[in-house]
C-alpha cells in the first residue's frame, strides 16, 4: 500500500537551515509528482511546491521561494524539501502528498513532520 | 497567490444539509475545473473528498457534493452526521504548476 513518511524535523534556530525528506513506498515513485504542503499550529494549510515526475518541472508558493528548494532521489524513492532562512513563521508541520490516481489533486499524504523555528 | 476565501466555521444539526463556500478569483477557482476539498480531523492528515470541483473519490460517502459558480466553489454536505465535524478546505490549481488552498472551515455538528 501506499506509504509516505516524512522525517527531518525538529527544532531549529532562526536562520538556519534543515533539509526534510519524505519517503515513499508502494508505488513507482519515479511515475507520480509530489507535493510539500504546510500547517502552522492552529492555522490553515499552504500549498509550498511541486516537482514532477523527472524533476522537469518545479514551482513554489511566493512565500518560500528563493529559500525552500524541493527535489527528488528516484533511486532512494525519496522526495526533499531543503529549508534556508528560516523564520519564526515557518514554524509548521510539515507533510508531503503526491497526485498518484487522480490529478491536481493531493490522493495521498504522509504523517507529516514538525519544524519549529525558535531561539 | 492570496488564500482562497472561506467561511470559518458552519454548524448545523444531525441530518441537515450545509454548505462552504470557497471564493477565489478568475486567476483560479474562475479559471479551472480543478478545485479539490480536503477533510482535516485533528491530528490527522488531509483526506481527499472532492476532486475537479465535484467528483468523489471511491470511499467518500455520498452525501458530500462539490459545485462552483464562477469564482466561487461550494461543498455540500448533506445528512449532516457527528463523524463529518472536522475542518474543511478547499484547494484551487492556480497556473504555472501552482495551488492555492482556502483559509479553511470547521463543521461544528450541534
Amino acid at each position: 500500500q501506499v506509504q509516505l513518511v516524512e522525517s527531518g524535523g525538529g527544532v531549529v534556530q532562526p536562520g538556519r537551515s534543515l533539509r526534510l525528506s519524505c519517503a515513499a513506498s508502494g508505488f513507482t515513485f519515479s511515475s507520480y509528482p509530489f507535493h510539500w504542503v504546510r500547517q502552522a499550529p492552529g492555522k490553515g494549510l499552504e500549498w509550498l511546491a511541486v516537482i514532477s515526475s523527472v524533476g522537469s518541472t518545479i514551482a513554489y508558493a511566493d512565500s518560500v521561494k528563493g529559500r525552500f528548494t524541493i527535489s527528488r532521489d528516484d533511486s532512494r524513492n525519496t522526495l526533499y524539501l531543503q529549508t534556508t532562512s528560516l523564520r519564526a513563521d515557518d514554524t509548521a508541520i510539515y507533510y508531503c502528498a503526491m497526485e498518484k490516481d487522480i490529478r491536481s489533486s493531493f490522493d495521498y499524504w504522509g504523517q507529516g513532520t514538525l519544524v519549529t523555528v525558535s531561539s | 497567490q492570496s488564500a482562497l476565501t472561506q467561511p470559518a466555521s458552519v454548524s448545523g444539526s444531525p441530518g441537515q444539509s450545509i454548505t462552504i463556500s470557497c471564493t477565489g478569483t478568475s486567476s483560479d477557482v474562475g479559471s479551472y475545473n480543478l478545485v479539490s476539498w480536503y477533510q482535516e480531523h485533528p491530528g490527522k492528515a488531509p483526506k481527499l473528498m472532492i476532486y475537479e470541483g465535484s467528483k468523489r473519490p471511491s470511499g467518500v460517502s455520498n452525501r458530500l457534493s462539490g459545485s462552483k459558480s464562477g469564482n466561487t466553489a461550494s461543498l455540500t454536505i448533506s445528512g449532516l452526521q457527528a463523524e463529518d465535524e472536522a475542518d474543511y478546505f478547499c484547494c484551487s490549481y492556480a497556473g504555472s504548476s501552482t495551488f492555492v488552498f482556502g483559509t479553511g472551515t470547521k463543521v461544528i455538528v450541534l
